[in-house]
């Protein structure tokens, strides 16, 4: 199983460009997150969704927008990048019977 | 408890030793707790986890303290090897079954051969 991917790797986007960050699982999971990680902090959660066709605000949501039209995919979407939208950002999923979140690798954004 | 700030608290353990991370929680509604440890490029990756109810849970070399009376969470690791070296974290869920964990700041350990 490759578990959760998350594409690209790394980024480079000039202030008010957008883009969307991909992420997929495979294991059926019915749980997806975005999580922002700035250097030296903890992680924050961006969107969350418990299922297709649902999904809700976390902690950190303004300036990105999700979608979860399949189980699988969970794409996160910057319109206006900014600068403090720098960080790195992960894809986690999980089922509703497990506290445990699998992790995908990250993307590393920069906003110049 | 957690720190503030741009630099991770750091412990740092001679190899064989048991290193013991804390970690201070704000919420008494929170059900449960994760720890997770995330090693230099890569994603967090689950260590255990323990409820509310619970004081105590132990995994594989591995065990989590719960004292709720002060809101305080502690991992033991056992024998800490050089592999150990990451950044811990823990996670408290206020979010019931929606899985809205909210992190700690993360302690950095580090292994000295």
């Amino acid at each position: 199983n490759a578990g959760v991917t998350q594409t690209p790797k790394f980024r480079i986007l000039k202030i008010g460009q957008s883009m969307t960050l991909q992420c997929t699982q495979d294991m059926n999971h019915n749980y997806m997150y975005w999580y922002r990680q700035d250097p030296g902090m903890g992680l924050k959660l961006i969107y969350y969704s418990v299922g297709a066709g649902i999904t809700d605000k976390g902690e950190v949501p303004n300036g990105y927008n999700v979608s979860r039209s399949t189980t699988e995919d969970f794409p996160l979407r910057l319109e206006l990048a900014a600068p403090s939208q720098t960080s790195v950002y992960f894809c986690a999923s999980s089922n509703q019977l497990s506290t445990e979140a699998f992790f995908g690798q990250g993307t590393r954004l920069t906003v110049v | 408890g957690e720190s503030v700030g741009l630099h991770l608290p750091t412990l740092s353990v001679q190899e064989g030793d048991n290193s013991i991370i804390n970690c201070a929680y704000s919420n008494s509604a929170s059900d449960y707790f994760i720890w997770y440890k995330q090693e230099s490029g890569k994603g967090p990756q689950f260590i255990i986890d323990i409820r509310s109810n619970m004081d105590k849970r132990q995994g594989q070399r591995v065990t989590v303290l719960l004292n709720k009376t002060v809101k305080h969470l502690s991992l033991q690791i056992a024998a800490t090897q050089p592999g150990d070296s990451a950044v811990y974290f823990c996670a408290e869920n206020r979010g019931g079954n929606n899985r809205k964990l909210i992190w700690g700041l993360g302690t950095s350990l580090a292994v000295n051969p």
